[in-house]
């Protein structure tokens, strides 16, 4: 079946441009994640969504992150007002549950900030 | 607070040898603990997990990894590298509160023929 898939694979934005990321989960998985990826600091998780209940939004670094899943399926990452320190691969992750089901992860947004 | 500690930022390993990569975690409970490896410009794809029961997990391309509570430990083996091993390996801890993972900085692995 179809895995997870992300869109754009790539995208180089302006400083100071808003973004969106977008994350297709695997059909039926209830949990949906993100995760950034950067040199300096590794992977680091963003946010969590699990069915209806208020997503966890821990990871975010600022006040210029959010997202959103729709219907319980896609999801939207965006960052406004974009920052040379935003970028990095955006990776996105689903899963059938949490804990110790297994998170499938897409290929990733690699975002640049000129 | 859960942390991973991978010690070994780059290994270089010849075709054919035997591999072990660390990997320790910081966790108050039974932890759940994940390798996964990422290729080149590609994902993460799941080796092998461990949640419960037998200590010592085989996951998929020969790969097999050993729960020691006692040292805190989750170490991933591979008897005979392949060069197709050639790729970043993260550790992961699965953290109590929800789903999220908690991942190593990972370890970059070269395999020289």
């Amino acid at each position: 079946g179809a895995g997870v898939s992300q869109s754009p694979s790539n995208k180089v934005t302006e400083k100071g441009k808003d973004v969106e990321l977008r994350c297709d989960p695997i059909s039926g998985h209830t949990a949906l994640y993100w995760y950034r990826q950067s040199l300096g600091q590794g992977l680091e998780f963003l946010i969590y969504f699990q069915g209806n209940s208020a997503p966890d939004k821990s990871g975010l670094p600022s006040d210029r992150f959010s997202a959103e899943r729709t219907g319980g399926s896609v999801s939207t990452l965006t960052i406004q007002r974009t920052q040379q320190e935003d970028s990095a691969v955006y990776l996105c992750a689903s899963s059938l549950g949490q804990g110790s089901d297994t998170q499938y992860f897409g290929p990733g947004t690699r975002l640049t900030v000129l | 607070a859960q942390s991973v500690t991978q010690p070994d930022i780059h290994i270089t390993v010849s075709e054919g040898a035997s591999l072990e990569l660390r990997c320790n975690y910081s966790y108050g409970a039974t932890p759940y603990l994940f390798w996964y490896v990422q290729s080149p410009g590609q994902g993460l794809q799941l080796l092998l997990k461990y949640f419960s029961g037998d200590t010592l997990v085989q996951g998929i391309k020969g790969f097999e990894a050993e729960f020691k509570r006692s040292q805190s430990s989750f170490n991933l083996r591979k008897p005979s590298v392949h060069w197709s091993d050639a790729a970043e390996y993260f550790c992961a801890v699965g953290a109590t509160e929800g789903g999220k993972l908690i991942f190593g900085q990972g370890t970059e692995l070269s395999v020289k023929p």
